[in-house]
């Protein structure tokens, strides 16, 4: 089984500031990860994953994340945030083998606020 | 190349009357999952599908709860006898099972309201 810890429920921070939104996962096996943001009353989009190679991962929106074995995060950070990068993100994490579902495990959200 | 699309985005019921909520996944996909979002937390995992074989399901997934995708495409998700504690949005989700993808791409949900 896998879990999802987001440290932060809610990052205030003005726009075109920088942004980083921590991730911290746990997991017997090994695993993929992806960022989800997710804007009011709507569905989930994907930013961006990690499946294997690149630790470095980079999404759309200017959005890219850094994947840690060894602390086991997946950290999500901006360079510059505007302020329609306000919304809901969530870090979530599968099992990389095929025959577990691949079903996705979800922390319970970050609230990007930005602010002029 | 259409999304999963959900069908309705919005159900106002009264407790104790049986919903029934309809996904359209993309349509090379495999693999279709549905989960549940309560106000202020992330999704959780109700049960998923490949082709049309259920192959797990969540304990979170009462007996009131129920889910077919007839002929591997759409899928349903029914629950019967609401309560007020259903109340939530719930996403459906598609991905295709092969290479490197793994990847799921969401509707954008149906938010059910139990009286």
């Amino acid at each position: 089984a896998q879990s999802v810890t987001q440290l932060d429920s809610q990052v205030p921070v003005f726009e075109e500031a920088p942004v980083e939104l921590r991730c911290n996962y746990s997991s017997s096996v090994s695993v993929y990860l992806f960022w989800y943001v997710q804007y009011p009353n709507q569905g989930l989009q994907l930013l961006l994953k990690y499946l294997s190679g690149s630790t470095l991962v980079k999404g759309i929106n200017g959005f890219e994340a850094e994947f840690n074995k060894s602390q086991t995060s997946f950290h999500l950070r901006k360079p510059s945030v505007h302020i329609s990068d306000t919304a809901e993100y969530f870090c979530a994490v599968s099992g990389a083998s095929t025959g577990g579902g691949n079903k996705l495990t979800f922390g319970t959200g970050t609230q990007l606020k930005v602010e002029l | 190349d259409t999304g999963v699309s959900q069908d309705p985005r919005h159900k106002i019921t009264k407790r104790g009357q049986n919903v029934t909520f309809r996904c359209d996944p993309i349509s090379e996909h495999n693999r279709l999952y549905w989960y549940r979002q309560t106000l202020g937390q992330g999704p959780e995992f109700l049960t998923y599908f490949q082709n049309e074989a259920q192959l797990e399901k969540s304990r979170l997934l009462s007996d009131r709860f129920s889910a077919e995708r007839p002929k591997g495409s759409f899928s349903t998700l029914e629950i019967q006898r609401t309560e007020q504690g259903d109340s939530a949005m719930y996403l459906c989700a598609s991905s295709f099972m092969f290479g490197g993808a793994k990847t799921q791409y969401f509707g954008p949900g149906t938010r059910l309201l139990v009286l």
